[in-house]
This record gives structure tokens, C-alpha cells and sequence, in this order.
């Protein structure tokens, strides 16, 4: 699977915007880029996903770049609950076939200063 | 919709015991599911890949002898952990795919994960 690059740590203010960048030099035409967190203690949540257009939903938005090797989410107002580890991760087919596995790396910690 | 469920949440065994951990789609039929361990303060491993019906496929480095997977209906599929020691204490967490979601097919809901402790 491709590589992602995120930086350790950020940290935000509540109620301000947080940009959360990836680089992923390597990608490959067929990866989807995908965003997870992860909560203290819990099980990772899907936040969002995209390929080439950016995207929005009601927890964030996904901007891509036009060379598709960076990435970066957007968190519009962030709240003491958006703290938590947020993973980048190129999904693409493993040796199987259709299986979509999701390779996790180290992800941001983000912190939400009130 | 598309909530998975573990359990236990949180088990504490002795040394040489065998644990296990179930996993389940409540609201959808999961053919693939996925289990993960992670370490504290480090990322998820990817363990194995579950298939209903069909033996698990699991990533290098990891025994299938003793973490045994099982899926046999598409709302379940079970971790064991065979003669735990402490060194498989760990934060086990699975996940599944919900393959006719329209609008997610493809992604992964996770489970609430499990807190192996091995004394």
C-alpha cells in the first residue's frame, strides 16, 4: 500500500477551523484517500473519503490536490469531542482481490485546547 | 445503521488460558471482516482478514495457530486467542464491511474494541 505522511502532533483552539494535512507522494491513480479517528479507548470512525474532487460532509470537509499528492482535512469548527488521532490512509486492493483492507500509520494526535 | 458490537469489552485472563472475542454486525450482513491489535499509544495492526465461510487470511507475522478466526454467519466472526500470555495483551479491535451500503460500500464501521489484559 502507498505510503501516507502526517505530522505527529496539532494543536486548536475551540471553535476554530483545524487543517489536518497528508502527504502521499506515492499514490497510485486507483487509491482512494481515506480519513479515519480514533477517540481514547475506542474503535476508529470513518470521517471521510475521496479520490480526485474535494468533498464534504457533515463532520469535515476533504480537500485533494490537483496532483493528488497531498491532501488535507478540514475540520470548520473544531469541539472538545474532535479531539482525538486522525488517520490518512490510501485504500486499495489487497492480494486477494476485493478485499479493501485499510493499512493504519501513525496518524496526528490532535489536540483541542478550550 | 452499520454498528458493530464486540464483547467483551474488557477481559483479564491468566497465563496459558485461551480468550475469545466476538464480533458482530448489528444492522447489516458483513461478508469481510477485519481484526486489528494495537499496542498503547501506537497505530492498528491489521491482524487478519475474516471471510464468512471461507478460512481467514492473515497478514504476515501473525500465527494463525494461535489466533484462531471463525466467521461462520455474516453477523459474526470470533478472535481466540489460544495460551494468552502477557505479551498478547492488547487492545483488540475488529471491523466489518457493509457491501450493498449505497453510500458506503466499501468503507469499514469499527467495533468498540476489546482490553486483553494476560497476567
Amino acid at each position: 500500500d502507498a505510503k501516507t505522511t502526517q505530522p505527529n502532533s496539532m494543536e486548536s483552539n475551540e471553535e476554530e477551523p483545524v487543517h489536518l494535512p497528508c502527504n502521499h507522494s506515492t499514490i497510485s491513480g486507483t487509491d482512494y484517500i481515506h480519513w479515519y479517528r480514533q477517540l481514547p479507548s475506542q474503535g476508529p470512525e470513518y470521517v471521510i473519503h475521496g479520490l480526485t474532487s474535494n468533498v464534504n460532509n457533515r463532520m469535515a470537509s476533504l480537500a485533494i490536490a490537483e496532483d493528488r499528492k497531498s491532501s488535507t482535512l478540514i475540520l470548520h469548527r473544531a469541539t472538545l469531542r474532535d479531539a482525538a488521532v486522525y488517520y490518512c490512509i490510501l485504500r486499495g486492493l489487497n492480494s486477494g482481490g476485493s478485499n479493501y483492507k485499510l493499512t493504519f500509520g501513525k496518524g496526528t494526535l490532535l489536540t483541542v485546547n478550550p | 445503521g452499520a454498528v458493530v458490537s464486540q464483547h467483551p469489552s474488557r477481559v483479564i485472563c491468566k497465563s496459558g488460558t485461551s480468550v475469545k472475542i466476538e464480533c458482530r454486525s448489528l444492522d447489516f450482513q458483513a461478508t469481510t471482516m477485519f481484526w486489528y491489535r494495537q499496542f498503547p499509544k501506537k497505530s492498528l495492526m491489521l491482524m487478519a482478514t475474516s471471510n464468512e465461510g471461507s478460512k481467514a487470511t492473515y497478514e504476515q507475522g501473525v500465527e494463525k495457530d494461535k489466533f484462531l478466526i471463525n466467521h461462520a454467519s455474516l453477523t459474526l466472526s470470533t478472535l481466540t486467542v489460544t495460551s494468552a500470555h502477557p505479551e498478547d495483551s492488547s487492545f483488540y479491535i475488529c471491523s466489518a464491511r457493509d457491501p450493498l451500503r449505497g453510500d458506503k460500500p466499501n468503507e469499514q464501521f469499527f467495533g468498540p474494541g476489546t482490553r486483553l489484559t494476560v497476567l
